[in-house]
């Protein structure tokens, strides 16, 4: 079974901080990997997404994967109090699974000024 | 990023009507769409991955004939809820995958809230 884990959390930081936020996935063949973040009563929103071994960086957002280690990382410079959310990692399996997203249960940050 | 709209964005509905939620992706097209369900402080759960033009495919335990899923055209998948009951009241999320691009991103409407009485 294919599974998806997110260090648990809730994860607090004060503003300002750097918040890191992990993330193992157990299926070596996957292809792409993602990071949501969803607001309470929202829909998930995607922020990132990363297809190579690396760093890739958005703004205030950089996002990590080790595929030899099985692991994807997003880090959030100077975090503010919007940033608190719930993060959801997703990696995608690739074509076999029809491009379906496995989920972690997320990790709820809370930023505090 | 891409645009996923759903109508209605919250319903209430008496227990044994039927219920129909639409996704759209707004300005790209998506060969594929993913319907999911999401309860107060739990995970997203996918229900069904729904492709253009075919039947969709419905995950473990979600009934088929329930959930009626039709994905007509490659900006427009409808999700209809039949005979609902209170224990169907959830938030209902579509996602779609555009075609374009091949980076298999998916993006999210902003859900249709059910509530079932």
């Amino acid at each position: 079974q294919k599974e998806v884990e997110q260090n648990s959390g809730p994860l607090s930081v004060p503003e300002g901080a750097i918040a890191s936020l992990n993330c193992t996935y157990s299926d070596r063949g996957s292809q792409s990997f993602f990071w949501y973040r969803q607001y309470s009563g929202k829909s998930p929103e995607l922020i990132m997404s990363i297809y190579s071994n690396g760093d890739k960086e958005d703004g205030r957002f950089t996002a990590q994967l080790n595929k030899a280690s099985q692991y994807v990382s997003l880090l959030i410079r100077d975090s503010q109090p919007s940033d608190s959310a719930t993060y959801l990692c997703a990696v995608n399996p690739g074509a076999g699974s029809n491009y379906k997203l496995t989920f972690g249960k997320g990790t709820l940050l809370t930023v505090n000024p | 990023g891409a645009v996923v709209s759903q109508h209605p964005s919250w319903v209430i509905c008496k227990s044994g009507t039927s219920v129909k939620i639409e996704c759209r992706s707004l300005d790209f097209q998506a060969t594929t769409m993913f319907w999911y369900r999401q309860f107060p402080k739990q995970s997203l759960m996918l229900m069904a991955t729904s492709n253009e033009g075919s039947k969709a495919t419905y995950e473990q335990g979600v009934e088929k004939d329930k959930f009626l899923i039709n994905h007509a055209s490659l900006t427009l998948s409808t999700l209809t809820v039949t005979s609902a009951h209170p224990e169907d009241s959830s938030f209902y999320i579509c996602s779609g995958m555009p075609v374009a691009g091949g980076t298999h991103e998916q993006y999210f409407g902003p859900g249709t809230r059910l509530t079932v009485t």
